[in-house]
């Protein structure tokens, strides 16, 4: 089945542990991008890919890395989480290396806590 | 500054009828812009995509209409069920951009 993984679903941390959020996309895609969502501010991007070995800031990037040395995989990490990152974050892929003008695929979320 | 808007108030209709919801932006050239649904706790789903030369896009019960001039889009969904309750979002890319920008959605509430 074409999916977009993510793991963990839950995470609950503290303020300075640093995490890694997996993501991990079946479908041969170009473009992967990862998202935060939060009440009344809606989805915004983080990280995107475009391919293998490149990656470009989206709109809220501060605090967190990436990196995209497989096609299918492109983890978030928080090196040193703050409470201000608790938050549903989603990965998503789409088939072309632009990424806006095909559909987007989303995993189920991540729902992190940080404490 | 840039902004897409959508009602943040919840739309609740009777089962049957049509339900019309709007997105609005400011200070985008949008080639294409995009529809999502979105279930609580889950990730959005791709609904219908919508070109600028496009002015209306149909798929089953869904019609999407884009309005350049305006910078509006509709969403409407004919005849509704319980089963179309959920948060619908509407996305674009500006042009020559490679991300798309979320609308913070609109909550649809069907009445059986």
């Amino acid at each position: 089945e074409a999916q977009v993984t993510q793991n963990p679903r839950y995470l609950i941390t503290v303020t300075g542990k640093k995490l890694t959020v997996t993501c991990s996309q079946n479908m041969n895609h170009e473009y992967m991008s990862w998202y935060r969502q939060d009440p009344g501010l809606g989805l915004r991007q983080i990280y995107y890919s475009m391919n293998v070995e490149v990656t470009d800031k989206g709109d809220v990037p501060e605090g967190y890395k990436v990196s995209r040395k497989e096609k299918r995989n492109f983890p978030l990490i928080l090196e040193s989480p703050s409470p201000n990152q608790t938050s549903l974050y989603f990965c998503a892929s789409s088939p072309t290396p632009r990424g806006s003008n095909e559909k987007l695929f989303f995993g189920s979320g991540t729902q992190l806590s940080v404490l | 500054s840039q902004k897409i808007e959508q009602n943040s108030e919840a739309l609740n209709i009777q089962e049957g009828k049509t339900a019309t919801l709007t997105c609005n932006y400011t200070n985008y050239s949008p080639a294409y812009l995009q529809w999502y649904r979105q279930d609580p706790g889950r990730g959005p789903v791709f609904l219908l995509l919508i070109r600028e030369n496009e002015k209306e896009k149909r798929k089953e019960r869904l019609k999407v209409t884009f309005d350049t001039t305006l910078k509006q889009s509709l969403f409407h969904i004919t005849a509704s069920q319980p089963a179309d309750s959920a948060t619908y979002l509407c996305a674009l890319a500006d042009t020559g951009r490679r991300a798309l920008t979320f609308g913070s959605g609109t909550r649809l509430q069907v009445q059986p």
